[in-house]
This record gives C-alpha cells, sequence and structure tokens, in this order.
C-alpha cells in the first residue's frame, strides 16, 4: 500500500516569505507526527495529532510554526515569517493508533532551504 | 527526560565484517527503542524496536539488537556487512513525557561500507 507522502519535497523561499509544507499519511492511521531534522542531526518532534485534534506542540520552535490537520488524515505545517535557521528537513510520520509502541512510518521529507 | 547517545557519528566497514553500531540511552522507566535507517534522499525506515519483551531483537536485512538494563545500551549489529548496508543509522527512544509518545532520536552514525 502507499506510504507517507510529502509534498513539496524541495522548497526554496526567500528569507520572510510564508510556507506550507503538506503531508498524506498512511490511510486509517490515526497518529500523525511533524519531526525537524537540521542537517547532521536527528529528527526532532515538533507537534503531534491524534485524528484532528492537535494534542502536542511542545516542539514548535516559535509562534511562527503552525499545523492543522482539520479532517483527521492530510496534515499541513505553515511556516510564517521564514528564517534561515528554519533550513532543514521537515519529516511527517504516522501510526496507526495512539499507543507508544506502535510504529511510525516516515515520509520521505520535505527540505526547506531559506536564503 | 529521556536522552539518546550514539557513540561514532561515522562508521567504516569492509565487506562481510561484523557491523557494531552504538546507541546508549538515559530513562527512569523501562524504555521503548528503535532503530532506524535513512538512505540518502529517503525517509526512515524501522529497522527493529524493543517493547520490553525479548532483550533480543531481531529486524530487516539481518540486523539485530540487543537490550541490555545493566548497560543501558541497545546497540546495533549485522554478523557480515553488504554494501547496499551504506546509510545512516538513527537510535530512537520512546518520549514518556510526550503526550503520546514521540521518539527522541540520536544524532545518527553514518555508515560506510567498503569493498
Amino acid at each position: 500500500g502507499a506510504g507517507v507522502s510529502q509534498s513539496p519535497r524541495y522548497k526554496v523561499a526567500k528569507r520572510g516569505q510564508d510556507v506550507a509544507l503538506r503531508c498524506d499519511p498512511i490511510s486509517g492511521h490515526v497518529s500523525l507526527f511533524w519531526y525537524q531534522q537540521a542537517l547532521g542531526q536527528g529528527p526532532e518532534f515538533l507537534t503531534y495529532f491524534q485524528n484532528e485534534a492537535q494534542l502536542d506542540k511542545s516542539g514548535l520552535p516559535s509562534d511562527r510554526f503552525f499545523a492543522e490537520r482539520p479532517e483527521g488524515s492530510v496534515s499541513t505545517l505553515k511556516i510564517q515569517r521564514t528564517q534561515q535557521e528554519d533550513s532543514a528537513v521537515y519529516l511527517c510520520a504516522s501510526s496507526l493508533g495512539g499507543t507508544r509502541t506502535e510504529t511510525q512510518y516516515f515520509g520521505p521529507g520535505t527540505r526547506l532551504l531559506v536564503l | 527526560a529521556q536522552s539518546v547517545t550514539q557513540l561514532g557519528s561515522h562508521v567504516s566497514v569492509s565487506e562481510g565484517a561484523l557491523v557494531l553500531l552504538r546507541c546508549n540511552y538515559s530513562s527512569s522507566v523501562p524504555p521503548y527503542l528503535f532503530w532506524y535507517v535513512q538512505y540518502p534522499n529517503q525517509g526512515l525506515q524501522l529497522l527493529l524496536k524493543y517493547t520490553s519483551a525479548a532483550t533480543l531483537v531481531k529486524g530487516i536485512n539481518g540486523f539485530e539488537a540487543e537490550f541490555k538494563k545493566s548497560e543501558t545500551s541497545f546497540h546495533l549489529t549485522k554478523p557480515s556487512a553488504h554494501m547496499s548496508d551504506a546509510a545512516e543509522y538513527f537510535c530512537a527512544g520512546m518520549n514518556y513525557g510526550g503526550s503520546q509518545g514521540n521518539l527522541i532520536f540520536g544524532k545518527g552514525t553514518k555508515l560506510s561500507v567498503k569493498p
């Protein structure tokens, strides 16, 4: 079956521009996570959804970052007034339910470069 | 707070040699631990996970990992390296402080396989 897909795969933005990154999780997956992976680092948690409810946004680095999942499937991560330090790969992951032991399936990521 | 430490940002082995990638964790509760592999320009793929059942966990592609509570370790091994194993490997632990279990990743170890 189809895995997690993300679009665009690459995005170049000028500093100050707003960007929107899309994640299509595996169909039927309840949980959805966003992670940020800086160059040479491991992914770091940004936010978590269970269905349409955003249950944890403790990892969002600033109020310029906003995520939504209005119908409990597709999610969008929006970054307003992008800064150079926002340059990273943004990974989306989904899992079937909400238990801690479930496997998170990752998408290929969106590589964001802010100039 | 939980943390995951991977020793060695780069490991190089010869084809056919033993692969050993080190991971240590800190956790005040029994951890759930994971190893993911990331190929260039791809998302993370789960290799194996420990969820407090058997301490020796077998994964895909011939990899296995042993959970050692006394050493707070979860090292990844493969008896004989193949060229296709060249990739970046991430150890991750479940974040019990998070709402539903986001992952905390190590910084990754890049594995090179020499012919």
